[in-house]
């Protein structure tokens, strides 16, 4: 089925460890980004991509590195994770371009615990 | 700058009763609006958009929303709730005309139904 596909679903760390959290789309869709929901918070934006080979910083982009070099990839990595990066890690794609709105495509998400 | 609150974190309605779940926006131009429904541990469904075509918007499962620009307002509504509606539901903004802008989340409403 189309759609956003993210791995892992659950994710367990310990403080200091590195991972990547993948995100692919088989939609063409140009724009990707990356959210984190916690708790009373909604969703905030780590990065997102308006195309391949460009990325750029959401609202709350420290710890975390994005790279496009697809289309249809955005993976997410962890630098050294902390305790505070414990949350649920969304990716959403839509087609880029202007005028015409097609909302956000999501994936099931990534429920990611560092002890 | 966009902004969008949602006025009730917690709002439980009986079975076959309606449902109000309110939205208040802040936005310098005419707003592309959304409303996302989350099932407990899935990811974010599209329920409805307003894109400055008609005020009152009909999404899918017989919800929803009238944009008010009086008010600020594009609160969402179901005229009878099912036991299947139990999930959160997220109050979106758009900060642009592109359909790759960045969306801002409201923090979330939780809806619960009463046998």
């Amino acid at each position: 089925n189309a759609g956003v596909t993210q791995t892992p679903k659950f994710q367990v760390l310990k403080t200091g460890q590195s991972m990547t959290l993948q995100c692919a789309q088989d939609m063409n869709h140009e724009y990707m980004s990356w959210y984190r929901q916690d708790p009373g918070m909604g969703l905030r934006l780590i990065h997102y991509s308006v195309g391949a080979g460009i990325t750029d910083q959401g609202e709350v982009p420290n710890g975390y590195n994005v790279s496009r070099s697809t289309t249809e990839d955005f993976p997410l990595r962890l630098l050294s994770a902390a305790p505070s990066q414990t949350s649920v890690y969304f990716c959403a794609s839509t087609p880029g371009g202007q005028g015409v709105d097609y909302g956000y495509t999501f994936g099931s998400g990534t429920r990611l615990t560092v002890v | 700058a966009q902004s969008v609150t949602q006025l009730d974190s917690h709002v439980s309605v009986s079975e076959g009763t309606p449902v109000l779940l309110r939205c208040n926006y802040s936005s310098s131009y005419s707003p592309s609006l959304f409303w996302y429904v989350q099932h407990p541990n899935k990811g974010l469904q599209l329920l409805l958009k307003y894109t400055s075509a008609a005020t009152l918007v009909k999404g899918i499962n017989g919800f929803e929303a009238e944009f008010k620009k009086s008010e600020t307002s594009f609160h969402l509504t179901k005229p009878s709730a099912h036991m299947s509606d139990a999930a959160e539901y997220f109050c979106v903004v758009k900060k642009g005309y592109s359909s790759a802008s960045k969306i801002i989340f409201g923090s979330g409403t939780r809806l619960s139904i009463r046998p």
